[in-house]
């Protein structure tokens, strides 16, 4: 079963431009993370944001989280190139296990 | 930095046979995760080892099973295969049940099934 959403799945930008991906998730957590994904390779971790946390910052990168609205957005500042890849959310639940739910991912890609 | 080490990087099997994944996690992380992502899709959690036990069990088909070793790392071991098993398998490893500052995953592992 599928915890996290992302919307959009795809989104095409100007290189320059902001970037911004939401996801949404169902169940209470502990923390929730973002991922990169470069085509067919491995998964990165860009950020964590704890449940107690709302906003967080890490170089281009700023992720909010709004537990009420069970929801997270991945903002990347003067996106580059090298930035195409898939996003993913994926979240930490807070109850009993520590296993990562992944949501369905966002294509970005960046247009030179 | 050391990072999670996963062999083979890419692999082919027919119908039927058995194929045989590693992991070897960061040094000193003691949890291991196995994830697999189908084509276009999420990566779905399969099962996760702490101190070389059992700690959690996802989507993972019989016809799988798992162990993490004294060394720590761990092995996912994949029987009568079928066509839908191509994938890419992951590995994670974290230090303790919680990754508080995120999970390091390996390049992964491609597996066709031809």
């Amino acid at each position: 079963s599928q915890q996290g959403e992302e919307d959009p799945q795809a989104l095409s930008i100007q290189e320059g431009e902001n970037a911004t991906m939401n996801c949404s998730y169902k169940t209470s957590i502990n923390n929730l993370q973002w991922y990169r994904q470069n085509s067919g390779r491995g998964l990165v971790h860009l950020i964590l944001i704890r449940s107690n946390e709302r906003e967080k910052h890490s170089g281009r990168l700023r992720v909010t989280l709004d537990t009420s609205k069970k929801s997270s957005s991945l903002l990347i500042t003067a996106s580059r190139a090298a930035d195409t890849a898939s996003y993913f959310c994926a979240t930490d639940a807070d109850f009993g296990n520590e296993k990562l739910t992944f949501g369905t991912g966002t294509r970005l890609t960046i247009i030179p | 930095a050391a990072g999670v080490i996963q062999s083979p990087r890419h692999l082919i099997k027919e119908k039927r046979e058995t194929a045989t994944l590693k992991c070897y996690p960061i040094p000193r992380h003691d949890t291991v995760y196995w994830y697999q992502q189908g084509p276009g899709q999420d990566p779905q959690f399969l099962i996760s080892f702490y101190e070389k036990m059992q700690s959690d069990k996802g989507s993972i088909p019989d016809r799988f099973s798992a162990q993490q070793f004294s060394d720590y790392h761990s092995e996912l071991n994949m029987s009568s295969l079928e066509l839908g098993d191509s994938a890419l398998y992951f590995c994670a490893s974290s230090l303790g049940l919680r990754a508080n500052y995120g999970y390091t995953f390996g390049s992964g592992t491609r597996l066709t099934v031809v």
